[in-house]
């Protein structure tokens, strides 16, 4: 069974510091591989997308993520953090089925920001 | 705004009640989901429902089920509720049956007394 491991419970970063938080998947063949972000109170909303081609992928609000095949890995960065930047951040991954088009998430990172 | 409605956002009910969680879909999607969060379990997908049929189903307990309905909205009925039912539950939606990604509702805070 798939399965989707973010090794880092909590984060603590100043403002400005830069930022990576790791994701690492079980999976037999390379799925389809995202990171949602979500803010206290609020829903989740998709920060980027991997599904093949260029393994450095850009996504929202100055976030970017490289899929490593050979580590099955995922890991999403930013270069300088802002205080909005404070939330819970979830890889997911899936595949795409006959059947249908289930998520599999991590258990979440959650990203304190420092002044 | 995601352009998934959930309704109600909040929802405090007794043990052994049941409730029902009404999602509408982004204009143009024809796919919904269910997934239930808790502070022990996560993210839990719990059912996909396409253009009005069944697709996919995932840790959905029997007291628990769903439909959508000709209008593509979307409801999710809890019954016998424990207090081990409280959590988040969020609806999303895709165009397709086998979407690349979708997209969150804010979800309905289910707190079971």
């Amino acid at each position: 069974a798939q399965s989707v491991t973010q090794p880092d419970i909590h984060i603590t970063v100043s403002e400005g510091a830069s930022l990576e938080l790791r994701c690492n998947y079980s999976y037999g063949a390379t799925p389809y591989l995202f990171w949602y972000v979500q803010s206290p109170g609020q829903g989740l909303q998709l920060l980027l997308k991997y599904f093949s081609g260029d393994t450095l992928v850009q996504g929202i609000k100055g976030f970017e993520a490289e899929f490593k095949r050979s580590q099955s890995s995922f890991n999403l960065r930013k270069p300088s953090v802002h205080w909005s930047d404070a939330a819970e951040y979830f890889c997911a991954v899936g595949l795409l089925k006959a059947a249908g088009n289930k998520l599999t998430f991590g258990g979440g990172t959650r990203v304190l920001v420092k002044p | 705004d995601s352009g998934v409605t959930q309704t109600p956002k909040h929802l405090i009910t007794a043990t052994g009640q049941r409730v029902t969680l009404r999602c509408s879909p982004r204009s143009g999607d024809l796919s919904v989901y269910w997934y239930q969060q808790s502070l022990d379990q996560g993210l839990q997908f719990l059912i996909q429902y396409y253009n009005g049929e069944e697709r996919a189903k995932g840790n959905i307990l029997e007291r628990f089920s769903a439909q959508q309905f000709p209008d593509l909205h979307s409801e999710l009925n809890l019954s016998s509720l424990e207090l081990g039912d409280s959590a988040l539950y969020f609806c999303a939606s895709s165009v397709a049956a086998q979407a690349y990604g979708y997209t969150f509702g804010s979800g309905t805070r289910l707190t079971v007394v």
